[in-house]
């Protein structure tokens, strides 16, 4: 299984745009990017899933470059409320387990 | 938006004893999946079910954890002689080939 490497902790600014960057660097052709957010005390909540270039919803856009060795997760103007723990995990196409890495702790300041 | 429930969102239990974490996955996915995070650290899988058997588990599942689908709706966790170290939030959740959908959650505090 492809292993992930993000930052531990990020600060940011309310209405900043904010990116967090995973590292995975033996991820496998079959297997797809998927980002999750983690409000204390609550399961993680699935935000936006790639294989490849770009994906855009309405609450993120994922940046994966064509070696597919990394990905951006981008938060556009961040408030508050997006103060959670973002994780990044990579897993094959017959969703059998993915592994939770040790995620990055965004802190949005006032 | 559908979702996946869990019940009951806490439970204390005495050390030994036998407890059944229970959940309803969303309905007309596939997979099922039971996830552990002790306080303060990271998720950690447990073990995957599909077609009615076990695709994949973990080493923490180990045989003191059993999984099962009794019905058309429920998918159960249990785990027969509770350990203190068994502390923590259990999360079920379900996929259909995309992403996973997470419930909410059981507390689960053995004492």
């Amino acid at each position: 299984l492809a292993k992930t490497t993000q930052p531990i902790s990020m600060d940011s600014y309310e209405g900043q745009e904010v990116n967090i960057t995973c590292s995975h660097n033996n991820i496998a052709t079959n297997d797809y990017i998927t980002w999750y957010q983690q409000f204390p005390s609550q399961g993680p909540r699935f935000i936006i899933q790639g294989y490849k270039t770009k994906v855009t919803n309405e609450v993120a856009s994922l940046f994966i470059p064509a070696d597919r060795k990394s990905s951006t997760l981008s938060l556009p103007r961040v408030s508050l409320s997006d103060t959670a723990v973002y994780y990044c995990l990579v897993g094959d196409t017959n969703f059998n387990k993915f592994y939770f890495g040790s995620g990055t702790k965004l802190n949005v300041k006032p | 938006e559908p979702e996946v429930t869990q019940t009951p969102s806490h439970q204390v239990t005495q050390m030994g004893q036998e407890v059944i974490l229970r959940c309803v996955p969303i309905s007309n996915h596939l997979y099922f999946y039971w996830y552990r995070q002790i306080l303060g650290q990271k998720v950690e899988f447990l073990v995957s079910f599909y077609n009615n058997e076990i695709s994949e588990k973990s080493e923490i599942f180990d045989d003191q954890f059993s999984v099962e689908r009794p019905d058309g709706s429920n998918f159960t966790l249990k785990i027969r002689s509770t350990k203190l170290e068994d502390s923590a939030m259990y999360f079920c959740a379900s996929s259909n080939r995309g992403g996973y959908t997470f419930g909410s959650g059981t507390r689960l505090t053995v004492v």
